[in-house]
């Protein structure tokens, strides 16, 4: 069946750095890719996503491009902040099908 | 900003109680699930419904029960609560038409049983 792999945390930068949280899944079909976060203390919501290869999804300084043919939607950002500190959910979507989410990298950013 | 609310925030309960988790959304969603997070935040699918009087089971076998009598709202219930049920419990509703799969979620309710 479908679904996705993404890094292990927690992953942990110092303000400014680079991010990249790495994103990987298996479909049978031709899916939607998000990336959800989740702010301490509150519940997930969408930061971005693709839903074709090759889109960009872009937020709030994040980027993430689906690639077909690395089946990839990697987490970037090129200069992290304190308040960037979260858990970040990878995703895949298939009409008519509930939402797989990855198991969740935790990012910590210190100042 | 999302127009979904969950209640209680927190909750410690002794083990035996009865309890429910409310749940509504004001944006006339069709689809609406509940998610249950582990300490490792991984989020597994307990119940989903795709409309009034329609509720399924997810992915991860659940003791709880859920209703969806109005479309709006969408209660979790545990009848006899126990320590293994503590957890993040969060709901979440989506559009019918379209199926974007985008999601949008509630700020959870954090259960304690002692």
């Amino acid at each position: 069946g479908d679904s996705v792999t993404q890094m292990e945390g927690p992953v942990t930068l110092s303000e400014e750095a680079f991010l990249t949280i790495n994103c990987t899944y298996t479909a049978t079909g031709y899916p939607s890719l998000f990336w959800y976060v989740q702010y301490p203390g509150e519940g997930l919501q969408l930061l971005l996503k693709a839903t074709k290869a090759d889109d960009k999804g872009s937020n709030k300084g994040f980027e993430a491009t689906y690639r077909k043919e690395t089946t990839s939607f990697h987490l970037e950002k090129g200069s992290v902040q304190v308040s960037d500190s979260a858990v970040y959910f990878c995703a895949l979507h298939q009409a008519g099908t509930a939402l797989i989410f990855g198991k969740g990298t935790t990012l910590s950013v210190s100042s | 900003e999302a127009d979904i609310y969950q209640t209680p925030r927190y909750l410690v309960i002794g083990t035996g109680k009865k309890i429910t988790l409310e749940c509504s959304q004001t944006m006339g969603h069709d689809k609406m699930y509940w998610y249950q997070q582990d300490p490792g935040m991984e989020l597994h699918l307990i119940h989903y419904s795709y409309g009034v009087n329609s509720t399924e089971k997810g992915d991860l076998s659940s003791e709880s029960t859920v209703s969806r009598i109005r479309t709006e709202h969408f209660p979790l219930t545990l009848e006899s609560a126990r320590p293994s049920h503590t957890s993040q419990y969060l709901c979440a509703s989506s559009e019918y038409a379209g199926d974007t799969g985008e999601l949008f979620f509630g700020e959870g309710s954090r259960l304690t049983v002692l």
